[in-house]
């Protein structure tokens, strides 16, 4: 079974500085996809960003981007120049390939943006 | 597209009663998810929906909990009976049936049974 871990489950960032969240899965797969969930105070479940495991070019949108080191099975997000919209709580997940359904979440982190 | 749209947003109700959820998922997508996320067990996939047959229940608490979908376009989860410990939130989420696409959540719906 696959798992996600994320080992922080708070971090603060001043306001237009850059953040880091960790996240590691453990997978014997090769073909699979990795997502950045974000939850802010309103609940709603917002995808930031996503990678294919086949590409080796990390994946960026914006402010966001990753680092996805497949062989460490490492997959951060960083954010750069947060804003104070960014605060939330931050899923990193997990699905196999070919037809999966199952997404995995790690237990998340909690980000403050400080003024 | 309004998304997907799940009701009521919060409900309260006493141990004992019977509560539904209620969820459309977006127009011509497949796959219907239910989800419950607690602080003690994050978020857990409950059961999944595939072209209107439910694939995966193994999720589903037990069997006061059960989920159907009449049609492409709705779908409900029943608690009968409520407990205290089935407060958490409840999202649904749908997916055009790829597994490299993005899952789209509700709003979720926040359960508190007293």
């Amino acid at each position: 079974a696959q798992t996600v871990t994320q080992s922080q489950p708070e971090m603060s960032v001043q306001e237009a500085e850059t953040v880091t969240l960790s996240c590691t899965y453990d997978t014997s797969e090769n073909n699979y996809y990795l997502f950045w969930y974000k939850q802010p105070p309103s609940r709603q479940m917002i995808l930031v960003i996503r990678q294919e495991a086949y590409k080796q070019q990390n994946a960026t949108e914006n402010r966001f981007s990753v680092n996805f080191q497949k062989a460490a099975k490492s997959f951060s997000l960083k954010i750069s120049d947060s804003q104070l919209g960014d605060t939330a709580m931050y899923f990193c997940a997990f699905i196999s390939g070919a037809g999966s359904y199952q997404l995995t979440f790690g237990k998340g982190t909690k980000l403050s943006v400080i003024p | 597209d309004a998304g997907v749209i799940q009701s009521p947003r919060h409900e309260v109700t006493e141990m004992g009663q019977e509560v539904t959820l209620r969820c459309k998922p977006i127009s011509g997508h497949n796959s219907l998810f239910w989800y419950r996320q607690t602080m003690m067990r994050g978020l857990e996939l409950l059961i999944y929906f595939n072209n209107n047959v439910p694939i995966d229940d193994s999720g589903m608490p037990e069997d006061r909990f059960s989920a159907k979908m009449p049609n492409a376009s709705f779908s409900t989860l029943k608690i009968q009976p409520s407990e205290p410990r089935d407060s958490a939130v409840y999202f649904c989420a749908s997916r055009s049936g790829l597994s490299r696409d993005e899952q789209f959540f509700g709003p979720g719906t926040r359960l508190t049974v007293l």
